[in-house]
């Protein structure tokens, strides 16, 4: 079976770092992704790891422990405009299937 | 804008009616995939096609169906409607099957009275 946990709910500062973790427990796993959603809105894609490590992107970086069934999201120089949800998805071993997490909503206030 | 479209983009129904969902994928993505996202729920994968062809199933119920059409749109045929079915439903595409960054279509808002 598929188990993809993540907090429910974070608050940051605008400003600050925030890491959003992500844990899984899958029969199979071809790669962990990222997306954000916003209320009512598409999600979009923000980062990609199949290796262990770190994958930066911009403010967005993304790590991948496969042993341990860890991945988190970190954001930095937190905007207003970072509140939104955050998808934690992880591929199974056919690449066709996808399981998403339910998602952490962050709010950045001021 | 990620380029995929989906029509319509609000859906009002009655229980037992059987509605479409409509889907277009970016140009040259080949794979298709569907989800169900209901407000306590994450999104759920249904299914998805790749060049016209059902490639993998996750939670779709029986009432459930869909296609991929020679032109690479897809579409959803949900029937029997349930007040549970209300919910966003999102298309996705991607280049190949499985193996690249999803992109996802705007959604459509489907409300079982």
């Amino acid at each position: 079976g598929q188990n993809i946990d993540q907090p429910t709910e974070m608050t940051a500062t605008e400003g600050a770092i925030v890491q959003i973790n992500c844990t899984y427990q899958t029969s199979g796993f071809n790669g962990l992704f990222w997306y954000q959603q916003h209320a009512g809105e598409a999600p979009t894609f923000l980062s990609y790891n199949v290796l262990d490590g770190l994958e930066e992107k911009g403010r967005f970086s993304s790590f991948l422990s496969r042993s341990k069934g860890y991945s988190y999201l970190l954001l930095k120089e937190l905007q207003m405009k970072d509140s939104a949800s955050y998808l934690c998805a992880v591929r199974d071993r056919t690449g066709n299937q996808f399981y998403f997490g339910t998602g952490t909503s962050l709010t950045v206030i001021p | 804008d990620s380029g995929v479209t989906q029509t319509p983009k609000h859906l009002i129904t009655a229980t037992g009616q059987r509605v479409t969902l409509r889907c277009s994928p970016r140009s040259g993505d080949l794979s298709v995939y569907w989800y169900q996202q209901s407000l306590d729920q994450g999104l759920q994968f249904l299914i998805q096609y790749y060049n016209g062809e059902e490639r993998a199933k996750g939670n779709i119920l029986e009432r459930f169906s869909a296609q991929q059409f020679p032109d690479l749109h897809s579409e959803l045929n949900l029937s029997s409607l349930e007040l549970g079915d209300s919910a966003l439903y999102f298309c996705a595409s991607s280049v190949r099957q499985g193996m690249d960054e999803q992109f996802f279509g705007p959604g459509t808002r489907l409300t079982v009275l």
